[in-house]
């Protein structure tokens, strides 16, 4: 089936760890994106990709990094420096262009212990 | 900047009866404005879309309402049912952004049997 695969589902980080959440996509969407979701909240743009090789910090992007070498693959870090990393990452995907239905993923919670 | 407001916060229903969400947005250029329901733990799915060149969009049970000189759009569910139950987001995004969308806070939407 086609669609957004984001893993892992749970992910335990220790203070100071690095940690890197997958998403992959089987769709030939062209642009990807990751959000975060905190308990009652919204989703907050972190990155987002238009093309391989190529991305954009979004509204929330410091602590985090984000590499594009594949269309189908747009993996994020969650670095040491972000200082609350406790959330649901959520990964999307889109053709691209204006108006183009937005497809997200299962998401990944990621927990500090 | 950009920003996108939702109220309710929280809606409770009884089953059969029907369910309105509102959102403003600041940005005056948007022209896409979707529609998420997301359940818990999962991924938001997109249950309508509309576009800034119409002002109202039905499937099914399910209406959004567009009033672009206000800004505002609405979201409409009748004959609701327990299945209903999730947390419903508005979102918007202009053209030259593709799926760069800014998400309202969501709404909470209880339907008691």
């Amino acid at each position: 089936d086609g669609g957004i695969t984001q893993s892992p589902k749970y992910l335990f980080r220790k203070e100071g760890q690095n940690v890197t959440l997958s998403c992959e996509q089987n769709l030939n969407h062209d642009a990807m994106y990751w959000y975060r979701q905190d308990p009652g909240q919204g989703l907050r743009l972190i990155y987002y990709s238009q093309i391989v090789n190529d991305f954009q910090k979004g509204d929330i992007a410091e602590g985090y990094s984000v590499s594009r070498e594949k269309k189908e693959s747009f993996p994020l870090t969650v670095t040491s420096a972000q200082k609350n990393p406790t959330a649901f990452y959520l990964c999307a995907s889109t053709t691209g262009g204006s108006g183009n239905t937005i497809y997200f993923g299962e998401g990944s919670w990621l927990t500090v212990v | 900047g950009e920003n996108v407001e939702q109220h309710p916060s929280t809606l409770s229903v009884q089953e059969g009866d029907s369910a309105v969400i509102k959102c403003t947005y600041s940005d005056s250029a948007s022209n896409y404005f979707p529609w998420y329901k997301q359940e818990l733990g999962k991924g938001p799915q997109l249950i309508i879309d509309i576009r800034s060149n119409v002002g109202e969009k039905k499937d099914q049970r399910i209406a959004v309402t567009l009033n672009k000189t206000a800004k505002h759009f609405s979201l409409h569910i009748t004959e609701t049912q327990p299945e209903d139950s999730a947390v419903y987001f508005c979102a918007a995004s202009r053209n030259n952004q593709g799926g760069k969308l800014i998400f309202g806070q969501g709404t909470e939407l209880s339907v008691k049997p």
